[in-house]
């Protein structure tokens, strides 16, 4: 079954650094995002993106974070400068069109020290 | 942003019990997802409901998009200790914006 992969699986990065988040969606899927959840809460909205754009973001989608489609198949989520409290696991979606099911990767547990 | 209450927040069951949990939200939304999440893996989509008063099974598990769209319902029926998670619903209003739900926590006790 098609699914959503994510990589790395752990990133640990000092405050300050740069980090790029990899993912791959579901091959035939026109919609992507971008979410976090902090330790032991919800699962939050960062992004979505359509078209080669960004279609909405939340209001944790500030400067320091961007989103490209470099090509036909990869997803990034770039943070450009970390702080501590960006500290979670930050999952990739996708889906075939916007009212349709929401499939996730595994995720990438963003620690930074 | 939206709210969506899920409850209970937590709950501890024997296993072969069923359970319920439910979501509502002050705005009508368009799509309900549930979701189950195991500890360090990201959630696994169990049902989608896509109008409202829809009923969909999925093995032991059924949920519901209530009649006013403003809530849905998540039934497990004979639980099992695989069943231990937390389960979120996820809402679609409008845009292409899902939101999610606080999340229940479910222990199954053999």
């Amino acid at each position: 079954e098609p699914e959503v992969t994510q990589t790395p699986s752990h990133q640990v990065t000092q405050m300050g650094q740069e980090v790029i988040l990899r993912c791959v969606p579901i091959s035939n899927h026109l919609y992507f995002y971008w979410y976090r959840q902090i330790l032991g809460q919800k699962v939050e909205f960062l992004v979505s993106f359509y078209n080669n754009e960004i279609s909405e973001k939340s209001e944790i989608f500030d400067d320091q974070f961007s989103v490209e489609r470099p090509d036909g198949s990869n997803f990034t989520l770039k943070i450009r400068s970390t702080k501590l409290e960006d500290s979670a696991m930050y999952f990739c979606a996708s889906t075939a069109s916007f009212v349709e099911k929401l499939f996730f990767g595994s995720g990438t547990q963003l620690s930074v020290l | 942003g939206q709210q969506l209450n899920q409850s209970p927040q937590s709950m501890f069951i024997q296993e072969g019990e069923d359970v319920s949990m439910n979501c509502t939200s002050s705005s009508i939304f368009n799509t309900w997802l549930w979701y189950k999440q195991d500890p360090g893996e990201g959630p696994v989509l169990l049902i989608a409901l896509y109008k409202a008063g829809e009923l969909t099974s999925n093995g032991r598990l059924t949920a519901q998009f209530g009649i006013t769209r403003k809530d849905s319902f998540l039934n497990i029926s004979a639980s099992i200790p695989s069943d231990v998670g937390i389960y979120f619903c996820a809402g679609l209003p409008s845009g292409n914006q899902f939101y999610f739900g606080t999340g229940t926590s479910l222990t199954v006790i053999p």
